[in-house]
């Protein structure tokens, strides 16, 4: 099973200002196999970035996926009031389908 | 527009069993992978299961192997998860979610989940 770790936990932050969300894997991860997730309180997951980079549809330009091998980042370029909530990484593509435990990016 | 209404949560006992259910609309069912996903309370995500478009392949993590079973019928548009031997550890919202675009690939809808609460 590929293990995904997140880091922060917990990351501080004013609106305007730009978030960096690590994500780790175990073992390397194939780029077409890496997704990432939102959830805001109350709500289902929403799919943000699938193939490490590819926007979903809907998502704004802000939210830029990049990365490689066990190394893998969420970038929000500006922070928007929006965009406080939790972010989860996914390894997809055979089973066990793993999630990160998550990134809280909450209002400093 | 695609829609997953997830319904049969609630309180059960330790041991005991239950059905969920998730209606599908707005998209052909029959063509797409489904998944469960789980998320305790205050807690991550967990993927349970995942049943391929005709139902004939199915995966489960093992923390319910054997334990559930997914399950889907294309001619009513609903996904399935019957839950027996439940646990404490089992209480959490579980979501339904559709695979974007082959087995077990990541998930372009989700439902707004169903509360599964298992307590003595």
């Amino acid at each position: 099973e590929i293990v995904l770790t997140q880091s922060p936990g917990t990351l501080s932050l004013s609106p305007g200002e730009r978030a960096t969300l690590s994500c780790r894997a175990s073992q390397s991860v194939s780029t077409s196999t890496l997704a990432w997730y939102q959830q805001k309180p109350g709500q289902a997951p929403r799919l943000l970035i699938y193939a490490t980079s590819f926007r979903a549809t809907g998502i704004p330009a802000r939210f830029i996926g990049s990365g490689a091998g066990t190394d893998f980042t969420l970038t929000i370029s500006r922070l928007e009031r929006e965009d406080f909530a939790v972010y989860y990484c996914q390894r997809y593509g055979s089973s066990p389908l793993t999630f990160g435990q998550g990134t809280k990016v909450e209002v400093k | 527009q695609v829609q997953l209404v997830e319904s049969g949560g609630g309180v059960v006992h330790p041991g005991g069993s239950l059905r969920l259910s998730c209606a599908a609309s707005g998209f052909t069912f029959s063509t797409y992978g489904m998944d469960w996903v789980r998320q305790a309370p205050g807690k991550g995500l967990e993927w349970v299961a995942f049943i391929r478009y005709d139902g004939t392949n199915k995966y489960y993590a093992d923390s319910v192997k054997g334990r559930f079973t997914v399950s889907r019928d294309n001619s009513k548009n609903t996904l399935y998860l019957q839950m027996s031997s439940l646990r404490e550890e089992d209480t959490a919202i579980y979501f339904c979610a559709r695979d974007a675009y082959s087995a077990l690939y990541y998930f372009d809808y989700w439902g707004l989940g169903t509360l599964v609460t298992v307590s003595s």
